[in-house]
């Protein structure tokens, strides 16, 4: 079965500060991998996601990840974080086809001036 | 503007009560889905669609309902023998074979 584990629940930075958020995952094959953000009561809005190809994969607003196979990992970052990017972040894994994804338990992100 | 909504935001029932949550897309997706997303757990995968029709059970399908007649459309049922119905519920949409689910706003469903 397919998981993802996201081993950081809370973390915080100082604005201007670099980013990097932990994801893990179990596939039995070569993955579908997503990360997400969700503001506090909305919905969640897809940041980048990686398929095939370059396994560094650039997103919307700064943000980058990079799958690594030999790590079962897919860790998201952004060079300099601005206080705007304070909110939840989700990785998932999925397959192709209908993409039923597993997400991760998330990590909440604080942005401290 | 294409998106998904969902409706209401709030919702508030007394318990022993069904209650049917809204969803509609715009986008032309194929598959639709119904995630549950109680705090530290992530989001748990209710019911999914990929065609109109037809529906399959995800992890926690117990105590919930879905139909998909019409192919902008799946609303979800919470009955009443939904065991802890309060949560945030999310919807999502997604063209089938390729990467990615659009979600809606959500509905925070209370019940009292």
């Amino acid at each position: 079965a397919q998981s993802v584990t996201q081993p950081d629940i809370h973390i915080t930075v100082s604005e201007g500060a670099s980013l990097e958020l932990r994801c893990n995952y179990s596939y039995g094959a070569t993955p579908y991998l997503f990360w997400y953000v969700q503001s506090p009561g909305q919905g969640l809005q897809l940041l980048l996601k990686y398929f095939s190809g370059d396994t560094l994969v650039q997103g919307i607003k700064g943000f980058e990840a990079e799958f690594k196979r030999s790590q079962s990992s897919f860790n998201l970052r952004k060079p300099s974080v601005h206080w705007s990017d304070a909110a939840e972040y989700f990785c998932a894994v999925g397959a192709g086809g209908y993409q039923k994804v597993t997400f991760g338990i998330g990590t909440k992100l604080q942005v401290i001036p | 503007d294409g998106g998904i909504t969902q409706s209401p935001k709030y919702l508030f029932r007394k318990e022993g009560q069904n209650v049917t949550l809204s969803c509609e897309q715009n986008l032309n997706h194929d598959a639709m889905y119904w995630y549950r997303q109680d705090p530290g757990q992530g989001l748990r995968l209710i019911y999914y669609s990929q065609i109109v029709n037809d529906f399959q059970k995800g992890d926690i399908a117990e105590g919930y309902s879905v139909s998909r007649e019409k192919k902008e459309s799946f609303p979800l049922t919470v009955t009443s023998a939904q065991k802890n119905p309060t949560a945030f519920y999310l919807c999502a949409s997604s063209p089938l074979g390729q990467g990615g689910q659009f979600f809606g706003p959500g509905t925070r469903l209370t019940v009292l």
